[in-house]
């Protein structure tokens, strides 16, 4: 059973709206993550928190923002979609030393 | 810095058969190595992990992959492939020790077990 949850799991939104992908998770990991699943299917980290109050951007340079104010939560926004900005985006969280636990996915469509 | 490298963008193989997808790595130091599989629509699930010990590691659905340092490898094997096991396998590593705590992982290669 998954403890890490996603939500939503399917978004259909216009160009230039503002969207906020939810992550929570019930492990009390330290480290979360945010990576993004191009068509290819290849995975590009875009955003990863060390504990509350510690962002940083990945390897992919992304137009997203991210916050942890609370261990559990780390969502990912949008300010204003884009038809590139489609993509699945997929969370996940660590312990220090072992691998990681993701979330389900949220499949982001912008039209 | 520590890289992955999957060769192959594409495995097929009939049910029954055994199974490898390969996986080489790089770090410059000691490297943490996974495994994870992701099915259509659906976030990647743990396989299975080399920390340190024992070479041959077993992991979740009879998968297990075999440790090389000296060929840097840690190809994923099955002895008895299932149609089931069609989906998507990615390798990653960690450089213990290095200071990267984020995984990097290859680009993918589709399993496709017929029957």
């Amino acid at each position: 059973e998954a403890d890490i949850y996603q939500t939503p799991r399917y978004l259909v939104i216009g160009t230039g709206k503002k969207i906020t992908l939810e992550c929570s998770q019930t492990m009390g990991h330290d480290k979360m993550y945010w990576y993004q699943q191009d068509p290819g299917m290849e995975l590009h980290l875009i955003h990863y928190s060390y504990g509350v109050n510690s962002t940083e951007k990945g390897d992919l340079s992304s137009e997203s923002t991210v916050s942890r104010i609370r261990t559990e939560h780390f969502p990912l926004t949008l300010e204003s979609a884009r038809p590139s900005h489609t993509s699945q985006y997929l969370c996940a969280s660590s312990t220090g030393e072992g691998g990681y636990t993701f979330g389900s996915g949220t499949r982001l469509t912008v039209v | 810095a520590q890289s992955v490298a999957q060769p192959e963008d594409q495995v097929n193989v009939a049910e029954g058969n055994p199974l490898t997808v390969k996986c080489t790595y790089s770090v410059s130091g000691n490297p943490y190595l996974f495994w994870y599989v992701q099915y259509p629509n659906r976030g990647l699930q743990f396989l299975l992990k080399y920390i340190t010990g024992d070479n041959l590691v077993k992991g979740s659905y009879g998968f297990e992959a075999e440790f090389n340092k000296s060929q840097t490898s840690f190809h994923l094997k099955k002895p008895s492939a299932l149609v089931s096991d069609s989906a998507l396998y990615f390798c990653a590593v960690r450089d213990w020790g290095s200071g990267y705590s984020t995984l990097t992982f290859g680009k993918g290669t589709m399993l496709l077990v017929s029957p």
